[in-house]
Formats: structure tokens, sequence, C-alpha cells
């Protein structure tokens, strides 16, 4: 069973960088999926997706954070990470790793890490 | 960009009850729809994807229905286990979701 587990800081001041990492288990991230993706869900409010990544390295982003943000995979660590440039407190979100397994880098989002909640604040 | 609406916003509904979500999308996405449930404090968890297809493990009481601008999520007799908010997302262009359709208890 493929598991999915963010790990990073609950806490970022605006202006800086917030920086996650997902760490893969049940499987290596070169075989139990092409793509590997981050989505956003703010305090009570809906879900946004951020960016994908397959696990050859190539990027696909929102062009809502384009500018600010970075996606990159570590097939020998099993792991794959999003940075998220010059944050503000509408960057507040609950953080979710996720496997797309459907058509498309987009597609069909069926596993998910449990997420993990980020605050800007100073 | 594709804007998702989803209606109604809420609901409230009674165990055994037939329930339907509608999902819109402002231009034509074909199949490339998916739906997602979401309990309070847990990740989404995928019901249907391509606009009809059922997830792996999902209960047959969920079906999805439509093609084009307009989907439909249909819970066939609401259990205890159903009350959640659920999402609409498509795939066709850059990935986006509906607002959302909280399912609440009458």
């Amino acid at each position: 069973q493929l598991q999915l587990q963010e790990s990073g800081p609950g806490l970022v001041k605006p202006s800086e960088t917030l920086s996650l990492t997902c760490t893969v288990s049940g499987g290596s991230i070169s075989s139990s999926s092409y793509y590997w993706g981050w989505i956003r869900q703010p305090p009570g409010k809906g879900l946004e997706w951020i960016a994908s990544i397959s696990y050859l390295g190539t990027p696909y982003y929102n062009p809502s954070v384009r500018s600010r943000v970075t996606i990159s995979v570590d097939t020998s660590k099993d792991q794959f990470s999003l940075s998220l440039d010059s944050v503000t407190a509408a960057d507040t979100a609950v953080y979710y790793c996720v496997t797309p397994h459907g058509q498309n880098y987009g597609d069909k989002f069926d596993n998910w890490g449990q997420g993990t909640l980020v605050t800007v604040s100073s | 960009d594709i804007q998702m609406t989803q209606s109604p916003s809420s609901l409230s509904a009674s165990v055994g009850d037939r329930v339907t979500i509608t999902c819109r999308a402002s231009q034509s996405i074909s199949s490339s729809l998916n739906w997602y449930q979401q309990k309070p404090g847990k990740p989404p968890n995928l019901l249907i994807y391509g606009a009809s297809g059922l997830q792996s493990g999902v209960p047959s009481r969920f079906s999805g229905s439509g093609s084009g601008t307009d989907f439909t999520l249909t819970i066939s007799s609401l259990q205890p286990e159903d009350f959640a908010t659920y999402y609409c997302q498509q795939s066709y262009g850059t990935p986006s979701f509906g607002p959302g359709t909280k399912v609440d208890i009458k």
C-alpha cells in the first residue's frame, strides 16, 4: 500500500520560503506512479492544485503560483519536494502531497498524504 | 482557466435519501471530471474518475454522469458515513476544483 507523508516547518514568516518534502513508502517513486504532486487547502476553504512532477523530473505548475514555486524529485530517496517563495498569509493552508494516476499530471488524485498545516505569520 | 461551479453549496438530507450534486465547467471538458469526498480533518478521497468510473473500493451507491460542461454525482441511498463535503475536479486544462457541496444531516 503506497503511503505519502508530508514534512516541513509548520510556521513560516512572511516573505520567506516555504519548503516541504513528501516521502513515499510502500513502493518506489520511480515505479509506483509516473506523476507526483501537491495540492493545498486554506483553512475552511476549497482545494487548489499547485504543481506536479514526473518521476523523470518534468515539472508542471499552476499559473497562479508559477513565478514563486519549484517542485523537484529525488528518486534515490523516494521523495519529492515543494518550494514556495515570498509567502504571504494567503499561502496559509494544509498542504497535501498526492499521486495523479490518470490521463495526465492533474488527473485522478487517488492517493493523498495526511496533509501538513503551514501557517504564514511573523 | 476553466472555472468549476457546484450546486447546491450545501444540502440537508436524511439517511436513505437519494442525493444529487451538480458540477458545471465554464467550457467543455469532455469526460475529464473527477469527484472527491472529504470529511473534516481528513484528506479528500477519490470517488469517481472520468465522469462515471467508480474508484476501487467505493460503494456502488455512488455514481457519476455527464460530459461536456454538465456533470452529476448521485448517492442512491445516503448512509451515515456519507455526510461530508464533495468536490468536483477537472483535469482537461490546468487542474481545478469546484467550491464544494456540504452534505449534512437534516
